[in-house]
């Protein structure tokens, strides 16, 4: 089965600094997502991921992605309070019966402290 | 409507009741998902549409769950006598196709707590 592992799960950091979220996943797929969920809300898509190599940067938010090492990380600069909530990755595998299923990270849950 | 809307926003009911959560999915949206997120769980997922017909109810997690859609649009998610393990949010999303990079839209959920 395909699993998703990220970390870390939680994260508080302070206004200001820069971090990375890792996002693992055990077998090959070319397409990644990255989402956002703030309590009590759904979840917001951020990023889509569709190559090796790809970045995409939105704000102070980075996200990469790297197929063979199976690896995508979501790098924030400069966090600010705004930026709170649980970070999800997620890949997907298609087929005729689920799809285009999604396998999603644990998530992170990010505190920006002022 | 402009996203995927979900009813109820809470559920709350007793156990071995019967629930019904509905969701709305984009115009046009051909796919159509139900997730479970519970507490140590992650995300879920349940059973795929494509139109109308779910070709694998293989993730749903008992007997006591169904799904239904009709006219390639609205969804229910049905729970038979409700156990408190069924306590979680049900997340439903829709996307234009069931297969290929299409991105999928998530509704706001439905917390549903079993008492």
């Amino acid at each position: 089965e395909l699993k998703v592992e990220q970390n870390p799960l939680f994260l508080s950091m302070q206004e200001g600094k820069n971090y990375t979220i890792y996002c693992n996943y055990s077998t090959t797929s070319d397409r990644l997502y990255w989402y956002r969920q703030d309590p009590g809300k759904s979840l917001e898509s951020l990023f889509v991921l569709l190559s090796n190599g790809a970045v995409k940067q939105e704000g102070r938010l980075m996200a990469s992605l790297d197929t063979k090492a199976r690896l995508s990380t979501l790098h924030i600069t400069a966090a600010v309070h705004d930026l709170s909530a649980t970070y999800f990755c997620a890949v997907d595998r298609s087929s005729v019966y689920t799809g285009n299923q999604f396998y999603f990270g644990t998530g992170t849950s990010l505190t920006v402290i002022p | 409507g402009a996203g995927v809307s979900q009813s109820p926003s809470n559920k709350v009911t007793e156990k071995g009741k019967d629930v019904e959560l509905r969701c709305d999915p984009i115009s046009g949206h051909t796919a159509l998902y139900w997730y479970r997120q519970s507490l140590g769980q992650g995300l879920e997922f349940l059973i795929y549409f494509q139109g109308n017909s779910a070709p694998d109810k293989s993730g749903l997690p008992s007997d006591r769950f169904s799904a239904e859609r009709t006219g390639g649009s609205v969804s229910t998610l049905t729970i038979q006598r409700t156990q408190q393990e069924d306590s979680a949010v049900y997340l439903c999303a829709s996307s234009l196709a069931g297969g290929g990079s299409t991105e999928a839209f998530f509704g706001q959920g439905t917390r549903l707590t079993v008492v």
